[in-house]
């Protein structure tokens, strides 16, 4: 079946512009994660989404990031007034039960 | 607060060597543990997991047993091949939600 998509794979924007990913998870699969990963650096969690739910929000670094999922699938990761730090691949994973984690492809974020 | 500690790489080894990448963690509870393997241009994918002390995961050939006396999740493979040139990282799901990944080590097999 089809894996977890995110679009786009590469973003290219400038300081201070507004940027939306999205992620398109694994039909059926009940928890999303969104991660951050810069060059050099391991997974940075920004935020969780399971069922319902209230979402895990602790991993967002700043009120500029914000993410949504609606109708319990599509997911849209907004990062305002992007900065330059901002730059990194953001990835999307869905899972159907604990322990289990399908990632996307991820989207290369960089901010000129 | 829970962490992931792995041997920084990059890692180059000739095709046939032994492979081994520490990984040692940090839990408040007891974690489940894992690897995954991201080949170049593709999304990270699980290597293999183990869920309880002394319970030793496996796949294509690559092996680590969840060592709690030590805190360790060492990942080990017999003989690498060229196709296992990739970025590996460690990783474990404690009590909570949230993942916690090392910084990942980089493996280069040469022919």
């Amino acid at each position: 079946g089809a894996g977890v998509s995110q679009s786009p794979s590469n973003k290219v924007t400038e300081k201070g512009k507004d940027v939306e990913l999205r992620c398109d998870p694994i039909s059926g699969h009940t928890a999303l994660y969104w991660y951050r990963q810069s060059l050099g650096q391991g997974l940075e969690f920004l935020i969780y989404f399971q069922g319902n739910s209230a979402p895990d929000k602790s991993g967002l670094p700043s009120d500029r990031f914000s993410a949504e999922r609606t109708g319990g699938s599509v997911s849209t990761l907004t990062i305002q007034r992007t900065q330059q730090e901002d730059s990194a691949v953001y990835l999307c994973a869905s899972s159907p039960s604990r322990d289990t984690q399908y990632f996307g492809p991820g989207t290369r974020l960089t901010v000129l | 607060g829970d962490s992931v500690t792995q041997m920084e790489g990059p890692v180059t080894l000739s095709e046939e060597a032994f492979l081994t990448i520490n990984c040692t963690y940090t839990a408040t509870g007891y974690p489940s543990l894992f690897w995954y393997v991201q080949y170049p241009g593709e999304g990270l994918q699980l290597l293999l997991k183990a869920t309880k002390a002394d319970d030793k995961g496996s796949n294509k050939g690559f092996e680590a047993t969840y060592r709690k006396e030590t805190t360790s999740f060492h990942l080990e493979k017999g003989s690498v091949q060229v196709s296992d040139s990739a970025v590996y990282f460690c990783a474990l799901i404690d009590t909570g939600n949230q993942f916690y990944f090392g910084t990942g080590t980089s493996l280069t097999v040469i022919p």
